[in-house]
């Protein structure tokens, strides 16, 4: 079983609508949540970085972390052709050294 | 602040030959670290560093090898190519293994 499962798409939504991404992950010892986008031909860059349970909001953008049912959300409101991009997201614990991925969700905001 | 960086941005080798990919971040940065990325497989880990003079093995090392002989850099080498080592690769780096990392903006590898 992998640590962490994503769709990886793709997902193709019109401008304007709501993004709703998801992982989820099998290791409870996992604290540190976040979400990357990366842009074709790009380096990943961090767009949410959560720790533990509960919601994050920033701008557009709204993290969610379900440590209960092991299940973590980003949700895009009012979508932008600008936000379409390949979405990973990262987890991992307080030891270790490793952080681990998901495959990625590829997106298309269609104008 | 530069950040990560990565060199050389593009690379085609043939079968068999040697090269190093560098990687350099201004962050003072304990962490870094080499993935590989290939469709469908995500990021992979293929080499970490936990500080200065230590490296250790990430999911795929096998036909890599790393030095981090300063600390601000971190270098991924190849011995003998294979084209099964044609990637993208990319360099990370982060205060502690549990914080956000920071990536580089990739180097494109393409074994002949």
């Amino acid at each position: 079983q992998k640590e962490v499962e994503q769709d990886p798409g793709p997902l193709s939504v019109p401008e304007g609508a709501i993004v709703s991404l998801n992982c989820t992950y099998s290791n409870s010892a996992f604290q540190y949540f976040m979400w990357y986008r990366q842009y074709s031909r790009k380096g990943p860059e961090l767009l949410m970085y959560t720790y533990s349970s509960g919601n994050k909001e920033d701008g557009r953008f709204t993290a969610q972390v379900d440590k209960s049912s092991k299940y973590i959300s980003l949700f895009i409101r009012d979508s932008q052709p600008s936000d379409s991009a390949t979405y990973l997201c990262a987890m991992s614990g307080n030891t270790g050294n490793q952080f681990y991925f998901g495959t990625g969700t590829s997106l298309t905001v269609i104008p | 602040n530069a950040g990560v960086t990565q060199t050389p941005k593009f690379r085609v080798l043939k079968t068999g030959q040697s090269m190093t990919l560098l990687c350099a971040q201004d962050m003072n940065h304990e962490y870094m670290y080499w993935y590989r990325q290939d469709p469908g497989m995500g990021l992979r880990l293929i080499h970490y560093s936990v500080g200065e003079g230590t490296t250790a093995k990430g999911e795929v090392p096998d036909g890599y090898n790393v030095s981090r002989l300063k600390k601000q850099n971190f270098l991924l080498g190849l011995e003998s190519a294979a084209p099964s080592q044609t990637s993208v690769y990319f360099c990370a780096s982060s205060y502690y293994a549990y914080n956000e990392q920071f990536f580089g903006p990739g180097t494109r590898l393409t074994v002949l």
